[in-house]
């Protein structure tokens, strides 16, 4: 059984759309995390949510919108695409620790190539 | 802000040799440090995660060290196999994940 899984596995779209990615774990976990890796394969964190509550907002343009319905999901929803939107975006989750977020293991989806043309 | 570097950024080897990734970091105020896999198209794999009270942790062949005062961390993979080729990621841990750019490893049979 998969424990994180994304949908879709690629996303080809026009300039100017709107698109959603889709992440479920299965893990019981009860923190997840979207993260975009760059053409230069850079990996950087936008969101976090831990009990379908927002904690980490890092900079990212407002036309992308989290949405967690439950713990075990995490969608990622992006208006008015732009070209340099194309990457590749990771869901993870993650038990909080027990002395604070993040503190344990994070485990990665296949990830979700988005190409913007 | 936390930066993260890893040296070197690209490593060929002879299978058999012993393979050493470092990882560098700015700010010591951190929770733990991961290392982790990348296969090209595929997701990251958790290979190893240090608390910040430990020195070091082992996995079979592999084993990382760390050193908070200092800033970093080193990841040995004992006796290389052609299976080893990937880029791995060091990540450190201060209420978020940082990553570096991976040191790309690969492995002639």
């Amino acid at each position: 059984d998969t424990a994180v899984s994304q949908t879709p596995k690629y996303l080809v779209t026009q300039m100017g759309n709107d698109k959603s990615i889709k992440c479920e774990q299965n893990l019981g976990h009860d923190t997840m995390y979207w993260y975009k890796q760059d053409s230069k394969k850079f990996l950087k964190i936008m969101f976090s949510y831990n009990n379908k509550e927002l904690i980490i907002n890092e900079t990212v343009p407002n036309r992308f919108s989290p949405k967690s319905p439950d713990k075990a999901h995490l969608n990622l929803h992006i208006n008015s695409l732009e070209l340099g939107d194309s990457a590749v975006y990771f869901c993870a989750s993650s038990q909080a620790g027990t002395s604070g977020l993040g503190q344990e293991t994070q485990y990665f989806g296949p990830g979700t190539r988005l190409l913007v043309l | 802000k936390q930066e993260v570097t890893q040296i070197p950024a690209a490593l060929s080897v002879p299978e058999g040799e012993n393979l050493v990734l470092n990882c560098s970091f700015t700010d010591s105020a951190i929770y733990n440090l991961q290392w982790f896999r990348q296969d090209p198209g595929k997701g990251l794999t958790s290979l190893l995660l240090i608390q910040s009270s430990q020195r070091e942790q082992t996995s079979g062949r592999l084993n990382a060290s760390l050193d908070k005062s200092s800033g970093r961390s080193t990841l040995y993979i004992a006796a290389s196999q052609p299976g080893d080729s990937a880029t791995y990621l060091c990540a450190v841990n201060d209420y978020k994940l940082s990553f570096g750019a991976g040191t790309t490893v690969t492995v002639r049979a």
